[in-house]
């Protein structure tokens, strides 16, 4: 069956713009993971939402970014007013339940890059 | 919270060699433990996972044992093939999500 997708794979934008990622996860996948990874390091959480609910959103590094899953399904990261710090590597991923064991299935990602 | 670390790399390795990528952890409660590779161009993908102490998980000729009492989750294989080159990351869940280590670049020469 489908991956998990994200759009668009490529993004290149000028500081002050806002952004906005798409993930759409694997079918009844219940829970939908945001990583940012910057080059050469491994992915670091952002947020995460089980269903339709945001249950965390300690890594979201400022008020400019924020997520939302609004009919569990479908989640978009969106970015205001970026800034070239901003520029990484955006992955989504999702897992069939919220779960310590349950693995998780990324998408290819968006990469960002802000100038 | 919880936190890994990994061996450094880069790691170069001729084709058929012994690899072994060191992982330790720090976590609260009882965490599983995931390796995830990223071949060149593409996503992360699971390699192998274990979810309590003294598990072995395997998978493409790679084996790691989840060892409780040395915090550690490393990563072997007997026979390295070209095509294993790649980036390996290690990570731990306690609950939901992956902490991941900052992964460690695999080279195998043939």
């Amino acid at each position: 069956g489908a991956g998990v997708s994200q759009s668009p794979r490529y993004k290149v934008t000028k500081r002050g713009q806002d952004v906005a990622l798409r993930c759409d996860p694997i079918s009844g996948h219940v829970s939908l993971y945001w990583y940012r990874q910057a080059l050469g390091q491994g992915p670091e959480f952002l947020t995460y939402f089980n269903y339709e609910a945001q249950q965390d959103k300690s890594g979201l590094p400022n008020d400019r970014f924020s997520a939302e899953r609004p009919e569990g399904s479908i989640s978009t990261l969106t970015i205001q007013r970026t800034e070239q710090r901003d520029s990484a590597m955006y992955r989504c991923a999702s897992s069939l339940a919220r779960a310590r064991e349950e693995t998780q299935y990324f998408g290819p990602g968006t990469r960002l890059l802000v100038l | 919270g919880n936190s890994v670390t990994q061996m450094e790399g880069p790691v170069t390795l001729s084709e058929e060699a012994f690899l072994t990528i060191n992982c330790t952890y720090t976590a609260t409660g009882y965490p599983s433990l995931f390796w995830y590779v990223q071949y060149p161009g593409e996503g992360l993908q699971l390699l192998l996972k274990a979810t309590k102490a003294d598990d072995k998980g395997s998978n493409k000729g790679f084996e790691a044992t989840y060892r409780k009492e040395t915090t550690s989750f490393h990563l072997e294989k007997g026979s390295v093939q070209v095509s294993d080159s790649a980036v390996y990351f290690c990570g731990t869940s306690s609950y939901d999500k992956v902490i991941f280590g900052p992964g460690t670049s695999l080279s195998v020469i043939p």
